[in-house]
């Protein structure tokens, strides 16, 4: 399976900034997914990559506060601006390993503090 | 919707005991079914999936049957250590889809 490489693993911010995450992935890969986890929460999907056109995002993300970029089929990076304490969370990215019935590969994750 | 519902944690046990995380799902078709593994300041990993009916999916010494008459997907483990200390997510992605569903996750204690 895939193999990801997500940066910073961590970083405190303050409010009003914005933080950029990346992912490396070591084989071409067609779609991507950003998750956000809020403590003690489950993962929600906040939108889906693909190389060469806009992230589709789900309900309750917007691309003003989520840019994500794909530039290629092994990278892709997601903003979180005008950062408020509210965005304190782990930003995880996924590819899938082949069709989504064999699961998903995860990078380590982006553990985010908003002061 | 798809939907996944799985027990409330946190789950405490002692070493060696028998470990059951209960987990249910609602879909339309035939989903895949996962478990994924948190361990403390990590991401997630698969621990093991199942993709039809009656699949049992295995590894590490866990256990999980994908159940479609009682639309379950229940983790199970015979004799947990402290390293199995986690947070465990059941989650489905539908039929042909990429997009996967979690649960609220478990978060499991092993003691010494």
């Amino acid at each position: 399976s895939a193999v990801i490489s997500q940066k910073p693993s961590r970083d405190i911010c303050q409010r009003g900034t914005s933080l950029t995450i990346q992912c490396q992935v070591d084989s071409q890969v067609t779609m991507m997914f950003w998750y956000r986890q809020q403590p003690g929460q489950s993962l929600t999907l906040i939108a889906t990559a693909n190389q060469g056109s806009e992230a589709t995002y789900e309900s309750g993300f917007v691309i003003d506060k989520f840019p994500i970029s794909r530039p290629n089929l092994t990278f892709s990076t997601l903003t979180v601006s005008n950062m408020s304490p509210e965005d304190s969370s782990i930003y995880l990215c996924s590819v899938a390993s082949g069709q989504g019935s064999y699961g998903y590969t995860f990078g380590s994750g982006t553990r985010l503090t908003v002061v | 919707g798809d939907s996944v519902t799985q027990m409330e944690g946190p789950v405490t046990l002692s070493e060696e005991a028998f470990l059951t995380i209960n987990c249910t799902y609602t879909a339309t078709g035939y989903p895949s079914l996962f478990w994924y593994v948190q361990y403390p300041g990590e991401g997630l990993q698969l621990l093991l999936k199942a993709t039809k009916a009656d699949d049992k999916g295995s590894n590490k010494g866990f256990e999980a049957t994908y159940r479609k008459e009682t639309t379950s997907f229940h983790l199970e483990k015979g004799s947990v250590q402290v390293s199995d200390s986690a947070v465990y997510f059941c989650a489905l992605s539908s039929t042909g889809g990429f997009k996967t569903i979690f649960g609220a996750g478990t978060r499991l204690f092993v003691k010494a």
